[in-house]
């Protein structure tokens, strides 16, 4: 397996504007997370789904934030409108099963909001 | 919610044993504590994982004090290539929602 997928892994955008990143999880995994890392608030889950569907969602930061997951192999995280604060890297990643279960990370995306 | 703290950073020489301690006061009854290592511009990767006392596989031990409330990360002999960046993950369920919490990271730096 390729392992978890992101894309893009570089963005960057104005302020403003709608940032979509992607995420294909292992082939398999029943969950999926988005975390945001940033050097002041280090790792932060911001949503996680099973099976497809939005478990906690409390660490989305407002309502300029969304997350979808339409599919078992696939999901997008929405920024609209990005701000210069939202700048980061942002974690896809998938486990097996919940709890007690190893998450295995994507590469990341760095987002730069100017 | 519960609440994790580590140790912001360490520094260690090669072949030494470090130790990293994670204090978690309320974690999820029944869950595992789970350690993470991170790389600069890559995403984290499991470590080790326990429930209580030791756990032992071929790069690190854990030991889980019988109170739970707080775990400690072995690393044997560390090498240059231990450099990273170590979390512990514990989850809560105070609030009815299971959730995923995230220490604040220990940065390690071997020297040679």
């Amino acid at each position: 397996d390729a392992g978890v997928i992101q894309s893009p892994r570089h963005e960057v955008t104005e302020m403003g504007q709608e940032v979509t990143l992607r995420c294909k999880p292992i082939s398999g995994h029943d969950y999926l997370f988005w975390y945001r890392q940033t050097m002041m608030r280090g790792l932060e889950l911001l949503i996680y789904f099973n099976n497809n569907v939005p478990i906690d969602d409390s660490g989305m930061p407002e309502d300029r934030f969304s997350a979808k997951m339409p599919n078992a192999s696939f999901s997008t995280l929405k920024i609209q409108p990005s701000e210069p604060r939202d700048s980061a890297v942002y974690f896809c990643a998938s486990s097996l099963a919940g709890t007690n279960n190893e998450q295995f990370f994507g590469p990341g995306t760095r987002l730069t909001v100017l | 919610l519960a609440k994790t703290t580590q140790p912001i950073s360490m520094d260690s020489y090669e072949g030494q044993e470090v130790n990293i301690t994670c204090s978690h006061n309320n974690i999820a009854t029944n869950d595992y504590i789970t350690w993470y290592q991170q790389f600069p511009s890559q995403g984290p990767r499991f470590i080790i994982q326990g429930y209580k006392t030791k756990v032992t596989n071929e790069v690190a031990s854990l030991f889980i004090p019988a109170d739970r409330k707080s775990s400690t990360l072995s690393l044997p002999r560390v090498s240059l290539s231990d450099t990273a960046v170590y979390y512990c993950l514990v989850g809560d369920r105070d609030s009815g929602t299971y959730k995923y919490i995230f220490g604040t990271g220990t940065r390690l730096k071997v020297l040679a």
